[in-house]
């Protein structure tokens, strides 16, 4: 089993500001997902990056692959209150769906 | 509505007690998936399925079983629940993108 860091556990920042959540192993992983959660709610994902060194904009997010397929970041540019909320990144094996979760990162954004 | 549907979203039982947590997507995906959500833990996979009638384990398969006799419903059940598996427990389907439904709380007392 791949064992996933996410960094920082917990994020408490006000709107307006940049903001970085990292996720690391010590494995490679044949693929990587970022999902957001929602109180009440399931994941919803955000983004798969598959290739080493990719990068994928997602409006005011941006994912980054590291090179050695290794570790991820999720880069968020002047957070909103609507950003707030939990987020995990998993990786997958062989099996997309067989996914390996971090503890996860819990972003609060203040107005 | 197409989607994924989790019954009953809030559960309290007591500890020695059978409980079926219930699975149902619209969408005809192959595969599904059951996970739980602790504190310090993320998601955990406990058991997923592949198709009809096809099963196997996950990280944290001990003390639940599945079944899969149609495409559509996967249920999880706790034969004798404990206090352990007080949880947030999330079924999941789809392969390359998975799509989560809502969560059953479960709490054991």
């Amino acid at each position: 089993t791949q064992l996933l860091e996410q960094s920082p556990q917990f994020l408490s920042i006000q709107e307006g500001e940049n903001l970085t959540v990292y996720c690391n192993s010590s494995s490679v992983f044949s693929s990587l997902q970022w999902y957001r959660q929602e109180p009440g709610e399931g994941p919803v994902l955000l983004v798969t990056v598959v290739t080493g060194g990719e990068v994928k904009k997602l409006k005011r997010l941006t994912f980054q692959f590291g090179d050695a397929r290794k570790d991820s970041s999720l880069h968020i540019t002047a957070a909103q209150t609507g950003d707030t909320g939990l987020y995990l990144c998993a990786a997958g094996g062989t099996s997309y769906g067989k996914l390996t979760f971090g503890q996860g990162t819990i972003l609060t954004v203040h107005p | 509505d197409a989607g994924i549907t989790q019954s009953p979203r809030y559960k309290i039982t007591e500890t020695g007690r059978q409980v079926t947590l219930m699975c149902h997507q619209t969408w005809s995906h192959s595969y599904m998936f059951w996970y739980r959500q602790d504190l310090g833990h993320g998601l955990r996979l406990i058991y997923y399925s592949a198709a009809a009638d096809i099963t196997d384990k996950g990280e944290v398969p001990d003390g639940y079983v599945v079944s899969r006799s149609k495409t559509e419903n996967f249920p999880l059940t706790l034969e004798s629940a404990t206090r352990s598996q007080t949880s947030v427990y999330f079924c999941a389907s789809g392969y390359e993108k998975l799509f989560f439904g809502s969560g059953t709380q479960l709490s054991v007392l």
